[in-house]
């Protein structure tokens, strides 16, 4: 079973600063099946990047997304307001048909 | 724009059924592309993918093998939506429950709901 390990636990930046997440599979995946969410609290994951660095439906460039083989990173360009939220990677693998979500990534207010 | 709207109780006792029903808005539970899933999160295992029901000129399942004795995931194409079926629940189900899908990964989701499984 892949496991997906994101770092750090939790990020504190100021508005304006670059964010730059990690996500580590424990064996090499499939890029094409590599995605990013972002949650708030109360809220519903919502899908940013999918298919490593493909930005979802409505989602502003400063989400930008990248790796390959075991190594995957979202970048914020520049920390607006409302991106202060905790973040997921998800990888999808099959067979078995197995969706994987790492622990998370926490973005907080410096 | 891909809407989701999750119904069903919030309080299931123990060894009971789990029952939730995802009603879907701007596309088709038919759709030859994509996937309806449904995913639950707790403080415990985090996010966690329970199972998925798809259309490719057939019906199609996949479920999480943590789950997969006792989860079903059926389309109810009469009424755009799909369904999620937990049997035998214990305290340890106690989660959010989403349903989720769309074309491209997990693109559209529900509002979400707390399901506490206590008698």
């Amino acid at each position: 079973e892949i496991v997906l390990m994101q770092s750090p636990g939790t990020l504190s930046l100021s508005p304006g600063e670059r964010a730059t997440l990690s996500c580590r599979a424990s064996q090499s995946v499939s890029s094409s099946l590599l995605a990013w969410y972002q949650q708030k609290p109360g809220q519903a994951p919502r899908l940013l990047i999918y298919g490593v660095s493909n930005r979802a439906t409505g989602i502003p460039d400063r989400f930008s997304g990248s790796g390959s083989g075991t190594d995957f990173t979202l970048t914020i360009s520049r920390l607006e307001p409302e991106d202060f939220a905790v973040y997921y990677c998800q990888h999808h693998v099959n067979p078995p048909p197995t969706w994987t979500f790492g622990q998370g990534t926490k973005v907080e207010i410096k | 724009q891909v809407h989701l709207q999750q119904s069903g109780p919030g309080l299931v006792k123990p060894s009971q059924t789990l029952s939730l029903t995802c009603a879907i808005s701007g596309d088709s539970v038919s759709s030859n592309s994509a996937a309806w899933a449904w995913i639950r999160q707790s403080p415990s295992r985090g996010l966690e993918f329970l199972g998925r029901t798809y259309y490719r000129s057939k019906w199609y399942n996949d479920y999480a093998l943590s789950v997969k004795d006792r989860v079903t995931v059926n389309p109810d194409t009469s009424k755009n939506q799909f369904s999620l079926q937990l049997n035998s629940v214990t305290p340890e189900d106690t989660a959010v429950y989403y349903c989720a899908g769309g074309h491209s990964a997990f693109s559209a989701w529900g509002q979400g709901t707390l399901v506490t499984v206590s008698s």
